[in-house]
């Protein structure tokens, strides 16, 4: 049981440039969010996604968008990115009805991003 | 309303002893309490968790204090061990929201 897997591990990307950060949970969880971990600042939501077919925006959102692609995958797009992108990318799944006693949150390793 | 304050920001604790970190909030609608376990290369992983309506759980060495009047709630960590060494977060939520985390408390137990 792989739970959430986040692809790539390691990225470097040059400002202005684009990439795809690529998330898939095999937990049959509804809810699938998108958080950055920067010293410091402890995680901050990006985006999520309460269940296939919806989106909204969390604490973060500039510079980002994101596609629930369907039940199991949710994928994180850098337009342009820039050096204040950098940082540790964590994807996250809940079950039915969000983040609660009955349904914790769970995480993927992160994808580690620099951007020069 | 939606911050979650934690402190310290680090934490150096002798092998056996006790490693204490708090952490306050505002909004008194939050109805979940979760301390997350980080070590370094891998996602946070939960380690414990606590409803409103009880003062105290323990789980192994791992105790949360959760004063409602206060609105304060720390992680207790009796017997503190080197694999201890991780980043902790509190955090929390309401009603099955969005998680929101503390800044993290960087503990490092040492032998």
């Amino acid at each position: 049981n792989a739970g959430v897997t986040q692809t790539p591990k390691f990225q470097v990307l040059k400002t202005g440039q684009s990439m795809t950060l690529q998330c898939a949970q095999d937990m049959n969880h509804n809810s699938m969010y998108w958080y950055r971990q920067d010293p410091g600042m402890g995680l901050r939501l990006i985006y999520y996604s309460a269940s296939e077919g919806t989106t909204d925006k969390g604490e973060v959102p500039n510079g980002y968008n994101v596609s629930r692609l369907n039940k199991r995958e949710f994928s994180l797009r850098l337009e342009s990115a820039a050096p204040s992108q950098t940082s540790v990318y964590f994807c996250a799944s809940s079950g039915r009805g969000g983040t609660g006693y009955n349904s914790p949150l769970h995480f993927g390793n992160g994808t580690r991003l620099t951007v020069t | 309303q939606q911050q979650v304050k934690q402190s310290p920001q680090s934490l150096i604790v002798q092998k056996g002893g006790i490693s204490i970190i708090n952490c306050a909030y505002e909004n008194t609608a939050f109805d979940y309490f979760p301390w997350y376990q980080q070590f370094p290369g891998k996602g946070p992983a939960l380690l414990i968790a606590i409803r409103p309506d009880v003062s105290e759980k323990k789980e192994g060495r791992f105790t949360i204090s959760f004063n409602k009047s206060a609105k304060q709630f720390s992680l207790h960590i009796m017997d503190s061990q080197p694999g201890d060494s991780a980043t902790y977060f509190c955090a929390a939520s309401m009603q099955g929201g969005k998680l929101i985390f503390g800044q993290g408390t960087e503990l490092s137990v040492k032998p």
